[in-house]
C-alpha cells in the first residue's frame, strides 16, 4: 500500500523564487517523517526530519496532521538545490517507505 | 567513518547469470534494507532485516534473495538476472528508534543485457 505520495515528478523554478515540494502520507497514529535529498549520482542523504523541527540549507517542513502533509519549502531557491527529493516514512514493522521522488531543477 | 559500504559500484550481467551485492555497516544498526531505484518509480523496498537473523519481503521481492549474515552485513542475491532487474540498488541501515534516520550506501548500478 502506498503510504507516501509525492504528486510532482518534476518541478522547475527560477533562482530566487520560492519552492514547495509536496508530500502527503497515510498512516494511523503519529508518523515520523523525513525528507531525503539525492544530488546527481550520489547517495541519498538526510535533509531534515519533522521531529527535530530544524532548518537545513534553508529548507523547512511542517507536519500538518489535518491535511496529512509534510511539504518541503524554501523561500529562495538556489542553483545548488537542483536534486532529487524524497519524502520518507517508517512504519511500526520497521519498514521504511519512500515516495516516488520529485526532481527539482532551479533555473539560473 | 565508513557508514554503509556497498560493493560493487558497477556491474554488467548477462541474462540468466547470478550475482550477490554486498553491504556492510559499521554503526551497530539493527535494521538494514535493500532498495532499487528506477526513473519515475522512486525507491522501492526489496527486502529488509529488522534484526540479525530475520529478513522480510518488501514491495518488490520477486527475483531476489537476501541473507543477514551478521549484524554488520546484509547481502542481496540475484539467482537468474533478467533485464527488468537493470536498476540502481541501494543498501541502507537504521537504528531502532522511530525517529532514527536511514543511512545509505553509494549504490550499485546494475545492467542486465
Amino acid at each position: 500500500a502506498q503510504r507516501v505520495t509525492q504528486p510532482e515528478k518534476l518541478l522547475s523554478v527560477f533562482k530566487g523564487a520560492p519552492v514547495e515540494l509536496k508530500c502527503n502520507y497515510s498512516y494511523s497514529g503519529s508518523p515520523e517523517l523525513f525528507w531525503y535529498v539525492q544530488y546527481s549520482r550520489q547517495r541519498l542523504q538526510l535533509l531534515l526530519r519533522h521531529i527535530s523541527r530544524e532548518s537545513i540549507k534553508g529548507f523547512t517542513a511542517d507536519l500538518n496532521k489535518g491535511e496529512t502533509s509534510f511539504h518541503l519549502k524554501k523561500p529562495f531557491a538556489q542553483e545548488e538545490d537542483s536534486a532529487m527529493y524524497y519524502c520518507a516514512l517508517p512504519d511500526t514493522g520497521n519498514q521504511f517507505y519512500f515516495g516516488t521522488g520529485t526532481s527539482l531543477t532551479v533555473i539560473p | 567513518n565508513a557508514g554503509v559500504t556497498q560493493t560493487p559500484k558497477f556491474q554488467v550481467l548477462k541474462t540468466g547469470q547470478s550475482m550477490t551485492l554486498q553491504c556492510a555497516q559499521d554503526m551497530n544498526h539493527n535494521s538494514m534494507y535493500w532498495y532499487r531505484q528506477d526513473p519515475g518509480m522512486g525507491l522501492r523496498l526489496i527486502y529488509y532485516s529488522a534484526s540479525e537473523g530475520t529478513t522480510d519481503k518488501g514491495e518488490v521481492p520477486n527475483g531476489y534473495n537476501v541473507s543477514r549474515l551478521n549484524k554488520r552485513e546484509f547481502s542481496l542475491r540475484l539467482e537468474s538476472a533478467a533485464p527488468s532487474q537493470t536498476s540502481v540498488y541501494f543498501c541502507a541501515s537504521r537504528g531502532n528508534q522511530g525517529a532514527s534516520e536511514a543511512f545509505f550506501g553509494q549504490g550499485t548500478r546494475l545492467t542486465v543485457v
